[in-house]
């Protein structure tokens, strides 16, 4: 099976701008979720998304948003971007969101200017 | 809340040589444990993951990790490492069952 592809890999936006990432699950895995990577802050969860619903959320202010489509796809969307946005952001999945099965992308790595 | 502490923010170790990465987590509830790593430019591979029974769990690539409940550990070893295990590890823990979450990660640099 092909593993979990996010596009586009590199990224650089400038600030005020809005920016969407894309995320494609293993086949069959319903569940999506989203991390931010940082060095400040580690690795931090953003929100999850099962059967085209968010289920579960982070704390990150509302210009983080995602959605989930009928096949299973993601996509993360910042608004309003920042400096501090600047960051790996993982896209991770699983058959049915349970933690101990999550499978992660390579990752977008976004830079804000 | 959970916590995660990786003791060892940098870790260099000789080929061949033996290495352990120390983990610690505060949960008052029953967590599962993991152990990632992380190549440059690359995504989150799992080593390992404890979800119950044995407290020794054993992983890809002859890394191998120990529950210890008491002491709220879950330290990776590996007794001979290579060049190409120089990377960054992650713990983590779950306790609600669809989120991680991270410690700070150990950088290991492995030198011949």
């Amino acid at each position: 099976k092909a593993g979990v592809t996010q596009t586009p890999r590199y990224l650089i936006k400038t600030r005020g701008q809005q920016v969407t990432l894309s995320c494609s699950p293993i086949s069959g895995h319903r569940s999506v979720s989203w991390y931010q990577q940082t060095p400040g802050q580690g690795l931090q969860f953003l929100f999850e998304y099962f059967s085209e619903t968010q289920r579960n959320k982070g704390n990150f202010p509302g210009r983080f948003s995602g959605r989930q489509f009928s096949n299973s796809r993601s996509e993360m969307n910042v608004s309003t971007l920042e400096l501090g946005d600047s960051a790996l952001y993982l896209c991770a999945s699983s058959p049915s969101g349970q933690s101990y099965e999550q499978y992660f992308g390579p990752g977008t790595r976004l830079t804000v200017t | 809340a959970q916590s995660v502490t990786q003791l060892d923010s940098q870790v260099p170790v000789f080929e061949e040589a033996p290495v352990e990465l120390r983990c610690n987590y505060s949960s008052s509830v029953s967590v599962y444990l993991f152990w990632y790593v992380q190549y440059p430019n690359q995504g989150l591979q799992l080593l390992l993951k404890y979800l119950s029974g044995s407290t020794l769990v054993k992983g890809i690539n002859g890394f191998e990790a120990e529950f210890n409940k008491s002491q709220t550990s879950f330290h990776l070893r590996k007794p001979s490492v290579h060049i190409s295990d120089t990377a960054e590890y992650f713990c983590a823990v779950s306790e609600d069952d669809y989120k991680l979450s991270f410690g700070a990660g150990t950088t290991v640099t492995v030198r011949a």
